[in-house]
C-alpha cells in the first residue's frame, strides 16, 4: 500500500552524526518531493528541508543550513536525512512527509524516528 | 522571515463549533497557500486542509479553512465537534523561497 516507512530509533552522543531513512512504497517516488519535519519532546513541528524525488534538488531551513543533508536513492525509493554535529537539543522525533508543493497536501507521513542525543 | 502565530490552546464542548487562528507576522497571508495538520497524541500528523480551504479525501466536511486578509490570518473551523477531534493543530505556509514555515500549534480540548 501507499506508505512511508522510516528507520528505527537512534541514540547518539553529542558531536556525532545521524542518518535517518524514509522508504516510499505504493507510488512513483520520482513524482513527488519529501519534506523532513522534526518535533522535540512536548514541542511543535519544525520544518527542516525538502528534497524532490525526481532529481534530488533540495531546500533547507535556515536553522539547519550547513548541518543537514537530504539525499535520495531513486532506484530504491528511499530518502535520507543526515544531521551532523548533534547537540542535546536535537533530541526529537524526525518525520518524513510526502510534499508535492504548495498546491498539494502533505498527504502521507512516515511513522517518525526518535533520535536521542545524550552523553 | 515571517512567523505564524497560533493560540496556545482552545476548548469547546462536543457538538459546538471552534475556530483556530493562524496569524502571519509579515507579508500577506494571501500570498502563499496555508495548510493545517492534525496530530493526535502519540501519532504522526495528518493534513486536514491544504491550499487554504481544500480537504484531502477522507477528511470530513466538518473541517473547513479560510483566510482573512484584513487580519492577515488563516483559520481552521471545526463544526459539530467530536471527542476524536481533540488533538494539536498546526498551520503551515511558505516564504518567497518556498521554504515551509509552521505555526507553534494549538491544543484543542473537547470537553
Amino acid at each position: 500500500q501507499v506508505q512511508l516507512v522510516q528507520s528505527g530509533a537512534e541514540v547518539k552522543k553529542p558531536g556525532a552524526s545521524v542518518k535517518v531513512s524514509c522508504r516510499a512504497s505504493g507510488y512513483t517516488f520520482t513524482s513527488f518531493g519529501l519534506s523532513w519535519v522534526r518535533q522535540a519532546p512536548g514541542q511543535g513541528l519544525e520544518w527542516m528541508g525538502w528534497i524532490t524525488g525526481y532529481n534530488g534538488d533540495t531546500k533547507y531551513a535556515e536553522n539547519f543550513q550547513g548541518r543537514v543533508s537530504l539525499t535520495r536513492d531513486a532506484s530504491t525509493g528511499t530518502a535520507y536525512m543526515e544531521l551532523r554535529r548533534l547537540r542535546s537539543d536535537d533530541t526529537a522525533i524526525y518525520y518524513c512527509a510526502r510534499d508535492a508543493g504548495a498546491y498539494y497536501p502533505f498527504d502521507l507521513w512516515g511513522q517518525g524516528t526518535l533520535v536521542t542525543v545524550s552523553s | 522571515n515571517f512567523m505564524l502565530t497560533q493560540p496556545h490552546s482552545v476548548s469547546e464542548s462536543p457538538g459546538k463549533t471552534v475556530t483556530i487562528s493562524c496569524t502571519r507576522s509579515s507579508g500577506s497571508i494571501a500570498s502563499k497557500n496555508v495548510q493545517w495538520h492534525q496530530q493526535r497524541p502519540g501519532s504522526s500528523p495528518t493534513t486536514v486542509i491544504y491550499e487554504n480551504n481544500q480537504r484531502p479525501s477522507g477528511v470530513p466536511d466538518r473541517f473547513s479553512g479560510s483566510i482573512d486578509s484584513s487580519s492577515n490570518s488563516a483559520s481552521l473551523t471545526i463544526s459539530g465537534l467530536k471527542t476524536e477531534d481533540e488533538a494539536d493543530y498546526y498551520c503551515h505556509s511558505y516564504d518567497n523561497s518556498n521554504h515551509r514555515v509552521f505555526g507553534g500549534g494549538t491544543k484543542l480540548t473537547v470537553l
